[in-house]
């Protein structure tokens, strides 16, 4: 099983809503990232957890917030976006340290924020 | 710092052409580098991914790339297109101090 999934598939939201995207693997990984992807861009690291602990916060603002709970679960907290905070969120993972191994990459959350 | 460049933000061929996409990266020490496809829609896929084992790396869907230190380039090439090529392909580099970058990427179109 070589599947990362992300749900929703599809989020509107406004900008004082409280939402939360998810992530989840089952391959055994233990480093998971957060990336943002622009139409026609490629995609810009936001976060990466390295053995559940989060080693890498690309000046992200605090309107985002991960959370790790474990191993296989990762979520993306999100509280009073912007509309340019509309995107399409990507979930990875890899097996061991960050980026050290290919990264396997979810279907993604198409985020729109009114 | 370290970075790839993609050569030619577009690229059209026709089916059954060869496919011929640019990658060069910036580094004194080869890095690792990676080919991923993003299909309308979808997450990224891994093509190919070097390693510093051979040079000519073979990856899924018929695509191959070849690493070459003289020119810093890793282009990916496919002898005949589908249209189910039809994606957009990112080059994407790891250096030696784990840091990780995607070029700008390649939208490719196939014309029928």
């Amino acid at each position: 099983d070589t599947e990362v999934t992300q749900t929703p598939k599809h989020l509107v939201m406004g900008m004082t809503n409280k939402k939360s995207l998810k992530c989840e693997q089952h391959m055994g990984h233990r480093a998971m990232y957060w990336y943002k992807q622009k139409a026609k861009k490629p995609p810009e690291l936001m976060f990466v957890y390295s053995y559940e602990k989060l080693s890498i916060n690309e000046s992200v603002p605090s309107r985002f917030s991960p959370e790790c709970p474990n191993s296989s679960l990762l979520n993306l907290h999100l509280h009073a976006l912007q509309p340019e905070d509309s995107a399409l969120y990507l979930c990875a993972s890899s097996q061991e340290r960050a980026f050290q191994e290919t990264q396997y990459f979810g279907p993604g959350t198409r985020l729109l924020v009114l | 710092a370290q970075s790839v460049t993609q050569l030619g933000s577009h690229v059209s061929v026709s089916e059954g052409a060869l496919v011929l996409l640019r990658c060069n990266y910036s580094s004194s020490v080869p890095p690792y580098l990676f080919w991923y496809v993003q299909y309308p829609n979808q997450g990224l896929q891994l093509l190919l991914k070097y390693t510093s084992a051979a040079t000519l790396v073979k990856g899924i869907n018929g695509f191959e790339a070849e690493f070459k230190k003289s020119e810093t380039s890793f282009h990916l090439t496919k002898p005949s297109a589908h249209m189910s090529d039809a994606a957009e392909y990112f080059c994407a580099v790891r250096n030696t101090g784990n840091q990780f970058y995607f070029g700008t990427g390649t939208s490719l179109t196939v014309i029928p």
